[in-house]
């Protein structure tokens, strides 16, 4: 069973902030907070990890709360083509060897 | 870096034939493979897992003989879905473990999409 929670789908209009919200209340000290996201009828792809500090890359920021319990994914200039629907995941670090458990997933829909 | 791709991208299907699909690592090796499946509307399952030389490993409920899995090479493993049926029809997407910098993680291929009439 997947060990987060999220809202089933969200809304966000062009060129705003998308905040996506995570919870993780079970989530032991070893343990990452993984983002994917999948397109429609698209493989999965990787956007973001963090252990417990707020990390950024090129596709989106992730934010921690001090206890780990919940995480927020932020992309801050939402486009059409982030519409997909975005899966928080978490595991131990190097999720290579170790099978990823997808929940349901939040469906973000990007409109114009 | 880091690419996945999965042959067929679509096959339909008479009921009762097999169908083979295929998951290659295109520039890296992939010591790891994971096969999922995804029913519209509904989230990645993972059928099995593969190590490269070895027999796959399947999650319960998950029927080794009609889903077989061969991992014969670093670069590529196969799933082979045996004497198809309608309800197998489905999402099947296929993840490579490799090495992105110092990071170890799964990259996904595209999916190939089974259509059994």
């Amino acid at each position: 069973d997947a060990k987060t929670t999220q809202p089933t789908s969200m809304d966000c209009a062009e060129g705003r902030a998308a905040n996506l919200p995570c919870n993780h209340s079970t989530i032991s000290g070893n343990e990452y907070v993984y983002w994917y996201r999948q397109i429609h009828s698209q493989g999965p792809q990787y956007i973001i990890h963090g252990l417990k500090n707020n990390e950024t890359n090129e596709m989106a920021s992730l934010i921690i709360t001090e206890d780990r319990k919940s995480s927020t994914l932020i992309l801050p200039h939402a486009t059409l083509r982030d519409t997909a629907v975005y899966y928080c995941i978490v595991n131990e670090k190097n999720t290579g060897f170790q099978k990823l458990v997808f929940g349901t997933g939040t469906r973000l829909l990007v409109s114009p | 870096g880091a690419v996945v791709s999965q042959h067929p991208s679509r096959v339909i299907c008479k009921s009762g034939t097999s169908v083979k699909i295929e998951c290659r690592s295109l520039d890296f090796q992939a010591t790891t493979m994971f096969w999922y499946r995804q029913f519209p509307k509904k989230s990645l399952m993972l059928m099995a897992t593969s190590n490269e030389g070895s027999k796959a490993t399947y999650e319960q409920g998950v029927e080794k003989d009609k889903f077989l899995i061969n991992h014969a090479s670093l670069t590529l493993s196969t799933l082979t879905v045996t004497s198809a049926h309608p309800e197998d029809s489905s999402f099947y997407i296929c993840s490579a473990s490799g090495l992105a910098g110092v990071r170890n993680e799964q990259f996904f291929g595209p999916g190939t999409r089974l259509t059994v009439l």
